[in-house]
Order: structure tokens, then C-alpha cells, then sequence
């Protein structure tokens, strides 16, 4: 079992240009989590997938970002045109159902310049 | 809305000491509280996940919750250098949600 995959692992954009973010739920997860840690502010939580409806999404700023989940086997986080204060690593976690454990990938460390 | 802290910011201890870390919940209704460990630039690692008032040990880790208090602490038996690391609280629940909130963390290491 690989994990939770995310790609790619560091990105670095300008500002004002996009960002897509991936994430790979472990086989058989029917719920996938995004977080977003930074020094300031800690680890947050933005929005949450289950059997891949949206359920919660009160974290997600209210412009710029989005999220999907296609198909079960991959989910992903979309910021236009990034701003320096969206620099941070980005972590996807997936569980097998509600109430489960999660387990986290490495995240995502997104660089803004 | 749900409000984590952890104290304090930092701690560092002598290697074979116990080391205690502090986190405090605003919900009553969270129904269960983890503790992670976070390595410079890895992932989270659950170390204990509680559910009811009282003690839970993990191997070397012991979680200890006071939800009257609105408490729950980790304590860390004679921690090892590869204990150094940042420890996350996160509590889940209140009002029927399933998302963690986490508090800003303890960032632990180990005199030799």
C-alpha cells in the first residue's frame, strides 16, 4: 500500500498564475480531506470529500479555490491566480468512511513568487 | 467554532525523561481526540486516537483525556532522538463534523 500520493511534491508559480494540486486517496478510501499548514496560522482545514460528493467545504476561501473529485481515485485543489499568502504545503489525507482514521500524504509545499 | 491550543510552543528535555505536552478543546460534543507527529518536512504520523474520558497508551505515547476540563495531554516515556519533532493536536467533532481542527503544535527535541 503506497500511501496517500500527492503531486508534484514542491511547485513554485508567479503570482497571478494557477495551481493544480493532486491527490491519490489510498484504494477503497471513500472519503478524501484538504488541509492547508503554514507557519502562522497552523494546520487548517479547507474541504472534504465523501464517495466523492461534496459534504463539507466551509474551509475553502471563498475565491480563487476549488476542489474536485472526478473519480475515486484522485481529487484536486485549484487556487487562480495565486497570491504570495497562499505559500504554504497542502495536505491531503483520505479515510475509509466517516468516523475512520485518516492518513495523511506528504503534502504539497506551494511557493508563490 | 472549535478552538484548539497546545502548550507550551516549545519543550525540550533530557533524553530519558518523561515529557508531557498540553492541549486544550472549546466543543464538548468532539467525540474523539488524536495526537500526530510531524518531522521536518514529512507528513503526519498518528501516534494516539482517544475517544473517552481516561487513558489510552500507544507503545511509548500515553494520551490522557479530561473532557470535563476540556483537556487532553501526551505524555512521552523516556523519548528517543527520533522523538524530536513537531506534536499536533486534533480534535474532531462538535456539532456533527467530521473535520480536525489542530492546534499549532509543540515542537519537542531531545538533549543528549
Amino acid at each position: 500500500n503506497a500511501g496517500v500520493i500527492q503531486t508534484p511534491r514542491h511547485k513554485v508559480t508567479g503570482k497571478g498564475q494557477e495551481a493544480t494540486l493532486w491527490c491519490e486517496p489510498i484504494s477503497g478510501h471513500s472519503a478524501v480531506f484538504w488541509y492547508r499548514q503554514t507557519i502562522v496560522q497552523g494546520l487548517e482545514f479547507l474541504t472534504y470529500f465523501r464517495n466523492q460528493a461534496p459534504i463539507d467545504d466551509s474551509g475553502m476561501p471563498k475565491e480563487r479555490f476549488s476542489a474536485q473529485m472526478p473519480n475515486q481515485s484522485h481529487s484536486t485543489l485549484k487556487i487562480q491566480s495565486t497570491q504570495p499568502q497562499d505559500s504554504a504545503v497542502y495536505l491531503c489525507a483520505s479515510s475509509p468512511g466517516t468516523g475512520y482514521e485518516q492518513y495523511f500524504g506528504p503534502g504539497t509545499r506551494l511557493t508563490v513568487l | 467554532q472549535q478552538k484548539v491550543q497546545q502548550s507550551p510552543e516549545s519543550l525540550t528535555v533530557s533524553e530519558g525523561a518523561m515529557a508531557s505536552l498540553n492541549c486544550t478543546f472549546s466543543d464538548r460534543s468532539s467525540d474523539n481526540f488524536r495526537w500526530y507527529r510531524q518531522h521536518s518536512g514529512k507528513g503526519l504520523e498518528v501516534l494516539v486516537s482517544i475517544f473517552s474520558d481516561g487513558e489510552k497508551e500507544e507503545g511509548s505515547f500515553t494520551a490522557h483525556l479530561n473532557r470535563a476540563s476540556l483537556h487532553v495531554f501526551l505524555h512521552i516515556r523516556e523519548p528517543q532522538p527520533s522523538d524530536s519533532a513537531l506534536y499536533l493536536c486534533a480534535v474532531r467533532g462538535g456539532t456533527g463534523s467530521n473535520r480536525l481542527t489542530f492546534g499549532k503544535g509543540t515542537k519537542f527535541s531531545l538533549i543528549p
